[in-house]
């Protein structure tokens, strides 16, 4: 069965310092892969994506994500943490399996908290 | 360009009264529409899903019900709420079949009492 992992539920950092939030895959073939974030009351906003190509996605906010095949992986970078970075991230996979209702298999979201 | 719309924002229903929850996308056609709930403020749990007209796949059986009217418009309906029906409701639509991700209303955050 095709899932998505967020191993962390919370992520602290302090403002100034690189963050990484963890994802990992599993699914059969190609993997379609997605970050999206949550301000509180919100909907989610599509941060970045990899569909094919270069391995490290650059995408909005300053965020980039690194592809890793061989590790299965999709973490979610950033080279300078904010305050205003603070929210719920979200990974997800698209569901290959699903064709064209392109379905999308979300992980449980870890929290992002950066300190002052 | 495409937008989604979602109302309404906020919402507090006593148990057994009825739901309708309303989602509109302009700008695109033939949209797949998405609903999910989140509860606790953390997982999204895919409730329906729809690639057409009167086309509604569910995923999770419930006291919810879903229908499209039209091909820009998605409803989540109940007849009776429960207590757990609270939560916070996400409309979401897509493209097919490229390989894109969601684009997200702003939500709806119900509250059965």
């Amino acid at each position: 069965a095709q899932s998505v992992a967020q191993p962390e539920d919370q992520v602290n950092v302090a403002e100034g310092n690189p963050l990484t939030v963890k994802c990992t895959y599993s699914v059969s073939g190609n993997p379609y892969l997605f970050w999206y974030v949550q301000y509180p009351n919100r909907g989610l906003q599509f941060l970045l994506k990899y569909i094919t190509g270069d391995n490290l996605v650059k995408g909005s906010y300053g965020f980039e994500a690194e592809f890793n095949k061989s590790q299965t992986s999709f973490h979610l970078k950033k080279p300078s943490a904010l305050v205003s970075d603070s929210a719920l991230y979200f990974c997800a996979v698209r569901d290959i399996a699903s064709g064209g209702y392109n379905k999308l298999i979300f992980g449980a979201g870890t929290r992002l908290a950066v300190h002052p | 360009s495409q937008t989604i719309h979602q109302w309404p924002a906020t919402l507090v229903q006593p148990v057994g009264s009825p739901l309708s929850l309303e989602c509109t996308v302009e700008g695109t056609s033939n949209p797949n529409l998405y609903w999910y709930r989140q509860a606790a403020g953390r997982g999204l749990q895919l409730l329906f899903y729809s690639v057409g007209i009167g086309q509604i796949s569910s995923e999770v059986p419930q006291n919810l019900s879903a229908s499209r009217p039209q091909d820009r418009q998605f409803i989540l309906s109940s007849k009776k709420l429960l207590l757990s029906d609270s939560g916070f409701y996400l409309c979401a639509w897509s493209g097919s079949p490229d390989p894109q991700g969601y684009t997200f209303g702003s939500g709806t955050r119900l509250t059965v009492v």
